[in-house]
């Protein structure tokens, strides 16, 4: 079975570009969960997905981020216009229904130049 | 106040050693919660889950004070493997699965 799949491992974007993050959960789990990690902090959840529902998205930022998990495919968390504030690690976790454990991909790391 | 508190460390151990980590949480309405470890750069990784009635795992072992609102970690017989930051972890309240993130205890093990 495998993980929590996360790609790209590494973007690097210019100021004012978009960046696209992919998750791909655990086989069987239904729930997609994504946090960011800024440099030497922890990690602060950002939003909660079910398929084709956002269920709790409080600790998104309220302009430039959107995330989605469609019917068929993975999740995306997608920036758009890019600033250097963004450059972060951002992980993807996901659980099964009613299974409060997470389990966390490898992450992706943004830089924005 | 932050939600989970943690004492950042970093604790600098010999082999062999036993540490102790503690971690405090201010929503008493937090129904689970979790030690995680977290590698340099890598993603954390579930090391156990807590309950109030205690758990150990091997050389791991985690009490959870409700009434307190304090969660430990206790690791017994020190590896150089055992190196990394150790996340404390618990629900939003609300019965959503979102999970607040202490800022990590970092340990290294020395030889």
């Amino acid at each position: 079975n495998a993980g929590v799949m996360q790609n790209p491992r590494h973007l690097v974007r210019r100021r004012g570009q978009e960046a696209r993050l992919r998750c791909s959960p655990m086989k069987g789990h239904s729930h997609v969960y994504w946090y960011r990690q800024l440099p030497e902090e922890g990690l602060k959840f950002m939003v909660y997905l079910q398929k084709e529902n956002i269920i709790d998205e409080s600790g998104m930022p309220k302009e430039r981020f959107s995330a989605e998990f469609p019917k068929e495919g993975p999740s995306i968390l997608r920036i758009q216009q890019v600033v250097r504030g963004d450059s972060a690690a951002y992980f993807c976790a996901s659980s099964p229904p009613r299974i409060d454990t997470q389990y966390f991909g490898p992450g992706t790391r943004l830089t924005v130049l | 106040r932050k939600e989970v508190e943690q004492d950042p460390g970093p604790f600098n151990v010999p082999e062999g050693a036993t540490v102790a980590f503690n971690c405090t949480y201010s929503n008493s309405a937090s129904q689970s919660f979790f030690w995680y470890r977290q590698d340099c750069r890598k993603e954390p990784k579930l090391l156990m889950s807590v309950y109030s009635s205690g758990n150990e795992d091997g050389r791991f072992t985690a009490q959870l004070n409700r009434a307190s609102q304090y969660i430990s970690l206790l690791i017994r017989d020190s590896k150089l493997s055992d190196s990394a930051t150790y996340l404390c972890v618990v629900n939003g309240a609300g019965g959503y699965n979102k999970l607040i993130f202490g800022a990590g205890t970092r340990l290294a093990v020395h030889p």
